[in-house]
């Protein structure tokens, strides 16, 4: 079964960092790109990252550039979101999902998700 | 990085068809191939409806149709019903911003 499953979600100070990891199975991981997606309560769907195959083309929303960090071990099959300097708008549930592609010079659709991890920015 | 403009509701009955708009600019949907669309319930993970404007995951009912004219892109719903009630967003690769979402919108099947 082809499957992300996200972890590393709290409750955290305004300021203060936390890191989220997704683990995948059921698919090559290192034949995709990869991205993280965000929903803060009652609003749309923002995109936050993104990161290639191989780690070589990585993107980041203007809102959270310089703040967060995207990364993949894919010996791990593992996807990960370093956040630092958290502030009460990045409160959200945040999704991995996978590209349809490498990820290699465009993202294109994401076709797996998981259900989420929650972050809450609060002091 | 702007959203792309979407309606904030589409309504129709069962057996309608519906079509949300996904209005960007000619540095997103406009210069690409590569508009997306996805279904959300609530609580739930969105769902890849729609590929690189037109393209049908597997799985996916031929109900569900993408296309595009110039900076907007549309998602049509044929045949509605119930189960298609959920909200909808576009999504579009945009070069070196370099990837966008739409506002949203959700559909009422009356």
């Amino acid at each position: 079964e082809v499957q992300l499953v996200e972890s590393g979600g709290g409750l955290v100070q305004p300021g203060r960092s936390l890191r989220l990891s997704c683990v995948a199975s059921g698919f090559t991981f290192d034949d995709y790109a990869m991205h993280w997606v965000r929903q803060a309560p009652g609003k749309g769907l923002e995109w936050v990252s993104g990161i290639s195959w191989n780690s070589g083309n990585i993107g980041y929303a203007d809102s959270v550039k310089g703040r967060f960090t995207i990364s993949r071990d894919n010996a791990k099959n593992s996807l990960y979101l370093q956040m630092k300097s958290l502030r009460a708008e990045d409160t959200a549930l945040y999704f991995c999902a996978k590209d349809l592609s490498g990820g290699d010079y465009v993202w294109d659709g994401m076709d797996v998700w998981g259900q989420g991890a929650t972050v809450t920015v609060s002091s | 990085q702007s959203a792309l403009t979407q309606p904030a509701s589409v309504s129709g009955s069962p057996g309608q068809s519906i079509t949300i708009s996904c209005t960007g600019t000619s540095s997103d949907v406009g210069s690409y191939n590569l508009v997306s669309w996805y279904q959300q319930h609530p609580g739930k993970a969105p769902k890849l409806m729609i590929y690189e404007g037109t393209k049908r995951p597997s799985g996916v009912s031929n109900r569900f149709s993408g296309s595009k004219s110039g900076n907007t892109a549309s998602l049509t719903i044929s045949g509605l019903q119930a189960e298609d009630e959920a909200d909808y967003y576009c999504c579009s690769y945009a070069g070196s911003r370099p990837y966008v979402f739409g506002t949203g919108t959700k559909v009422t099947v009356l």
